[in-house]
């Protein structure tokens, strides 16, 4: 176990509505990344969050947005759900630092999204 | 820029044998490179992952790395692999940046 924990597990949702997915990081962790991984797919990278704030995101519009908090929790936020955005969605936190910004990644099981 | 190809979408081996995963990568700047293990319903699991030390790198459950920077690759292999083993291996590489890149995923298929 990696002691990252995601809420909930599965979900369903009907396009255009929003969503709210939930994770608990590491005790210590400063960095929290979310990925997006379609079914066959690798995990593409959304965003990173580093002390509570955004620090880099990949390829993804802005309804997909987020939030860390100072203990240890965060979310990711999807506005105007498509039905492509069906997905597990992967957070992952870690400890990183200016001499060191590729550190191992700990993941959690995921959120498995369902857009009808 | 930075990219990373695993070379089989998927590996059928028989318990006992040999495995071989492969992962080719592209990277501007001195790469760091990781292998995570994804079994069904599970989130990832870290295996091994190259720093820039040692080229040959050992992580967890017998699995071993090699970082060739001249073909660059970092192939993944197990002398024996055991039933437990059957899952789905990603491939990612950090190129000078703290955004990594995932393969797309190798399927490894262990038959009794």
């Amino acid at each position: 176990e990696t002691g990252v924990t995601q809420s909930p597990t599965h979900l369903i949702k009907t396009r255009g509505q929003q969503v709210t997915l939930r994770c608990s990081s590491q005790s210590g962790h400063n960095t929290v990344s979310w990925y997006q991984q379609a079914l066959g797919q690798g995990p593409q990278f959304i965003f990173q969050y580093y002390r509570e704030e955004e620090n880099g995101r990949g390829n993804f519009p802005p309804r997909f947005s987020g939030l860390q908090f100072p203990n240890y929790s965060s979310e990711l936020n999807v506005n105007a759900l498509e039905l492509d955005d069906s997905a597990l969605y992967l957070c992952a936190s870690s400890l990183i630092s200016v001499a060191n910004l590729q550190e191992t990644q700990y993941f959690g099981p995921g959120t498995r999204l369902l857009v009808l | 820029a930075q990219s990373v190809t695993q070379l089989d979408s998927h590996v059928s081996v028989s318990e006992g044998t040999p495995v071989l995963l492969r992962c080719n990568y592209s990277s501007s700047y001195s790469p760091s490179l990781f292998w995570y293990v994804q079994h069904p319903n599970k989130g990832l699991q870290l295996l091994l992952k190259y720093t820039s030390a040692a080229t040959l790198v050992k992580g967890i459950n017998g699995f071993e790395a090699e970082f060739k920077k001249s073909e660059t690759s970092f192939h993944l292999t197990k002398p024996s692999a055991h039933m437990s083993d059957a899952a789905e291996y990603f491939c990612v590489v950090f190129g000078g940046s703290y955004i990594p890149t995932f393969g797309r995923g190798t399927s490894l298929i262990v038959h009794p």
